[in-house]
């Protein structure tokens, strides 16, 4: 199956500090990317959706400005948690699709877990 | 607000048995329905997808769906240890833009 890789698997930052995770797809050119976030014991919810070339699609009430998406070519995207606080501590997972995709070749990265002090 | 309704569990069930698990959704649109399976710390994996009315079978599991009654299920025959993790239905969205919604999850416990 196709493989999609994240980066890094854990990081732990101080409060006020940038955080960039990268998320790339190995061995398929994947048109879109899916960011979600879960908090413990919670399910998975979507932030954003970014297609290749094109500005990112966020959910409601996701600010688009503290969580920077970039997905600049058909292999990488990256989120960038701006100004991280301590409540954004959280499982940061992506998710890929290649062009054509059914909708159930949705292909997950490991996830990077952000801990914020 | 589209919606995936899930039992958080745990359900608890002895090696062998069968599991069942089950989800109900609100978008009656929706045309596509899945199940993950999710370790602790791990991300999801796909285990089933359902598109059509009825059963769906693949090895020791079997989706069911009942578009009308908006009702998911899976179940797990011959349940393992190794089974024991949290399982989250979430459905496909009837927009147009592929998004997935993913219920809470529910843990299932099989126990030795």
């Amino acid at each position: 199956g196709a493989v999609v890789s994240q980066h890094p698997s854990w990081v732990i930052c101080k409060s006020g500090t940038s955080v960039k995770i990268e998320c790339r797809s190995l061995d398929f050119q994947a048109t879109t990317m899916f960011w979600y976030r879960q908090f413990p014991k919670q399910s998975l919810m979507l932030m954003a959706t970014s297609n290749e070339g094109s500005k990112a699609t966020y959910e409601q009430g996701v600010e688009k400005d503290k969580f920077l998406i970039n997905h600049a070519s058909l292999t990488l995207s990256t989120l960038t948690v701006t100004s991280a606080h301590p409540e954004d501590s959280s499982f940061y997972i992506c998710s890929a699709r290649g062009s054509g995709s059914s909708v159930h070749e949705q292909f997950f990265g490991p996830g990077t877990r952000l801990t914020v002090l | 607000q589209k919606e995936v309704e899930q039992n958080s569990g745990p359900l608890s069930v002895p090696e062998g048995a069968i599991a069942s698990l089950n989800c109900t959704y609100s978008d009656r649109g929706s045309q596509s329905f899945f199940w993950y399976r999710q370790y602790s710390g791990k991300s999801p994996e796909l285990i089933m997808f359902i598109y059509s009315n009825g059963d769906k079978e693949d090895g020791r599991f079997t989706a069911q769906l009942n578009k009308a009654s908006q009702y998911v299920s899976l179940l797990i025959r011959d349940s393992q240890p190794s089974d024991s993790a949290t399982y989250l239905c979430a459905g496909g969205d009837s927009g147009g833009y592929q998004k997935v919604t993913f219920g809470i999850g529910t843990k299932l416990q099989v126990i030795p």
